[in-house]
């Protein structure tokens, strides 16, 4: 499997809702990564977990949460957004190996905040 | 040719030239920079990466060049495809608080005239 999986692909709630957004892959990868893109707009960076722990977190306002159950996993919980949040929110993991970038995107869940 | 608008850069070619697309990094401490391709709906797609201490890299109908003096990447696609369309960004690797992070720019368009 050399996939990363995103659920769900579409996803469209209210301001006072709370939602989570979710990502596995089964590469073995230690690395899982959050981006968020707007249209138009590179991704950038949300957070990063290296072997299950946060080691990055961009400044991001804390109505996003992650969570990393285990070393497939990743979710997003979402509480509280604001229009302006509706994005592609992207997911990816990599091998952290110094021997390479070998990153590998999932195809996003795509946000609209209502 | 090529043109910039508000916010994506656009390159026009016309089906079996070869494409060349650009991108300026900011940081000298990336070890990998790595070219993506992102088709519309879709996460981005892993093209061909390049480590820092190599000037050029060559894979299936693609090259990287990489000048380090000027900070400067760029992806050539030979005889290019009407699949070829997409936006490609460029991103290069940083390390930092224990694990590595991607930080992308801004994206060309490329528009392929059949």
């Amino acid at each position: 499997d050399t996939e990363v999986t995103q659920t769900p692909k579409h996803l469209v709630m209210g301001m006072t809702n709370k939602k989570s957004l979710k990502c596995e892959q089964h590469m073995g990868h230690r690395a899982m990564y959050w981006y968020k893109q707007k249209a138009k707009k590179p991704p950038e960076l949300m957070f990063v977990y290296s072997y299950e722990k946060l080691s990055i977190n961009e400044s991001v306002p804390s109505r996003f949460s992650p969570e990393c159950p285990n070393s497939s996993l990743l979710n997003l919980h979402l509480h509280a957004l604001q229009p302006e949040d509706s994005a592609l929110y992207l997911c990816a993991s990599s091998q952290e190996s110094r021997t390479g970038a070998g990153y590998t995107f999932g195809s996003g869940t795509r946000l609209t905040v209502v | 040719g090529e043109s910039v608008g508000l916010h994506l850069p656009t390159l026009s070619v016309q089906e079996g030239d070869n494409s060349i697309i650009n991108c300026a990094y900011s940081n000298s401490a990336s070890d990998y920079f790595i070219w993506y391709k992102q088709e519309s709906g879709k996460g981005p797609q892993f093209i061909i990466d390049i480590r820092s201490n190599m000037d050029k890299r060559q894979g299936q109908r693609v090259t990287v060049l990489l000048n380090k003096t000027v900070k400067h990447l760029s992806l050539q696609i030979a005889a290019t495809q009407p699949g070829d369309s997409a936006v490609y960004f460029c991103a290069e690797r940083t390390s930092g608080a224990g694990s590595y992070q991607l930080t992308f720019g801004k994206g060309t368009k490329l528009s392929v005239i059949p």
